[in-house]
């Protein structure tokens, strides 16, 4: 089965470091989200990508998180400085133009201390 | 503005009984999307179903199904005969526009616990 690969799995950083987390969405799907999930907010849309090119940004902080998709294979979400407040399971999901839901990957369990 | 509801925070049930998890939307599209994922203890996210907004038609895959109601705003889903694998948070959310890779908000999820 095609699936979404996110990397990586966990991570434990300090407060005011630099995060990175990567996807790889399923070939051929051209669609790209990036979600949040926290215990107090649910499942959040931070951002999307359309054809690599971003379409809805509202849902991102944007001092602290920047989000991009450098080529098909590949979309990134980045903290800096992050914050014992983005500590949250981050999932990247992807979809083709047309056909059923989202394909959401296993997540990037990020804490920070 | 768009919501989904799903007023049940957490449901237990013994294992073969039937349970139904309600999910309310709200939208001005006409043109939108419906789903239900799964969320396990694993922590991942199982697309179920996807239902667009023209198609009122009940949904049955095995021991699932789904009612689609555009009168009430609701697209709930009942589990019959459940098992203790049902176990899991079970998510609606809703999509707008003409594309079913529009984004989607999800609900509150609704905590299914199956006991032996």
């Amino acid at each position: 089965d095609a699936r979404v690969t996110q990397t990586p799995r966990h991570k434990v950083t300090e407060m005011g470091q630099e995060v990175t987390m990567r996807c790889q969405p399923i070939l051929g799907h051209n669609t790209v989200f990036w979600y949040r999930q926290t215990m107090m907010q649910g499942l959040e849309l931070l951002a999307y990508f359309r054809n690599r090119a971003p379409l809805d940004d509202s849902g991102m902080p944007k001092d602290r998180f920047s989000a991009e998709m450098p080529d098909a294979t590949l979309a990134t979400l980045k903290i800096q400085p992050s914050e014992p407040r983005d500590s949250a399971v981050y999932f990247c999901a992807s979809a083709p133009a047309r056909g059923e839901g989202y394909t959401f990957g296993s997540g990037t369990r990020l804490t920070v201390v | 503005a768009q919501k989904v509801t799903q007023a049940q925070t957490e449901i237990s049930v013994v294992e073969k009984e039937d349970v139904t998890l309600d999910c309310v939307y709200e939208t001005r599209d006409t043109t939108y999307y419906l789903f239900w994922y799964k969320q396990p203890p694993s922590g991942e996210l199982v697309f179920l179903i996807r239902r667009n907004s023209f198609d009122e038609q009940n949904e049955i895959s095995g021991r699932y199904s789904w009612n689609f109601q555009k009168s009430t705003s609701s697209f709930n889903f009942t589990i019959t005969a459940s098992q203790v694998v049902d176990s899991a948070v079970y998510f609606c959310a809703l999509g707008s526009g003409y594309s079913s890779a529009s984004k989607i908000i999800f609900g509150s999820g609704t905590r299914l616990s199956i006991r032996p």
